[in-house]
């Protein structure tokens, strides 16, 4: 089946730290791949995304590469900031366009 | 703007009382889709829509009801609710495009006592 797992939070970072927030996935075929991110009261918002391997996105300094052979997509940001603090999401689409499967979310804190 | 809503964003109702949970949006996208968010479960499908008159079951639809009579509106609807359908719903819309993004409304609170 079609699955996506994320590493379980919450995060807590000092402002000014790395991010890497953990994702794997399970899909049938080749899906792109997206990182979502929710802030609190507000719905999901789109942040990156690859639609194929090797892929590069890259948004607002964080980035994720589409990794095959790990059947990975890890968000990475060099320097995080308070304002980043939200709930990520990973979530893969295969070649039906509206069907997504997301992860569990990871809640990331970032403090002053 | 670019826009998805919901309405209501807050709803507290009992069981067995039928209610509708209304989407629109503004960019004649194709796609539609509803969602439901829980406490370490994500987002999960429940029904989705390619385009009017075409619709078909998410991961999670028991329970749950659509329509997709215009191309803007896909408004979600619970027959019978019950106090397990308490949740946040989204509604999202994406264009027929293969990279097109996905946008997502605002979310409606439900609470089913």
């Amino acid at each position: 089946g079609n699955s996506v797992t994320q590493m379980e939070g919450p995060v807590t970072l000092s402002e000014e730290a790395f991010l890497t927030i953990n994702c794997t996935y399970t899909a049938t075929g080749y899906p792109s791949l997206f990182w979502y991110v929710q802030y609190p009261g507000e719905g999901l918002q789109l942040l990156l995304k690859a639609t194929k391997a090797d892929d590069k996105g890259s948004n607002k300094g964080f980035e994720a590469t589409y990794r095959k052979e790990t059947t990975s997509f890890h968000l990475e940001k060099g320097s995080v900031q308070v304002s980043d603090s939200a709930v990520y999401f990973c979530a893969l689409n295969l070649y039906n366009f509206n069907k997504f499967y997301f992860g569990s979310g990871t809640k990331l804190n970032v403090k002053p | 703007e670019a826009q998805v809503t919901q309405n209501p964003r807050y709803l507290i109702t009992v069981t067995g009382k039928k209610l509708t949970v209304t989407c629109s949006q503004n960019m004649n996208h194709e796609y539609m889709s509803w969602y439901r968010q829980d406490p370490g479960l994500g987002l999960r499908q429940i029904y989705y829509s390619m385009n009017v008159e075409v619709t078909d079951k998410g991961d999670v639809p028991e329970g749950y009801k659509v329509s997709r009579k215009e191309k803007r509106n896909f408004p979600l609807i619970l027959e019978s609710p019950s106090p397990n359908q308490t949740s946040l719903y989204f509604c999202a819309s994406r264009g027929a495009g293969g990279k097109d993004t996905q946008y997502f409304g605002p979310g409606t609170r439900l609470t089913v006592l």
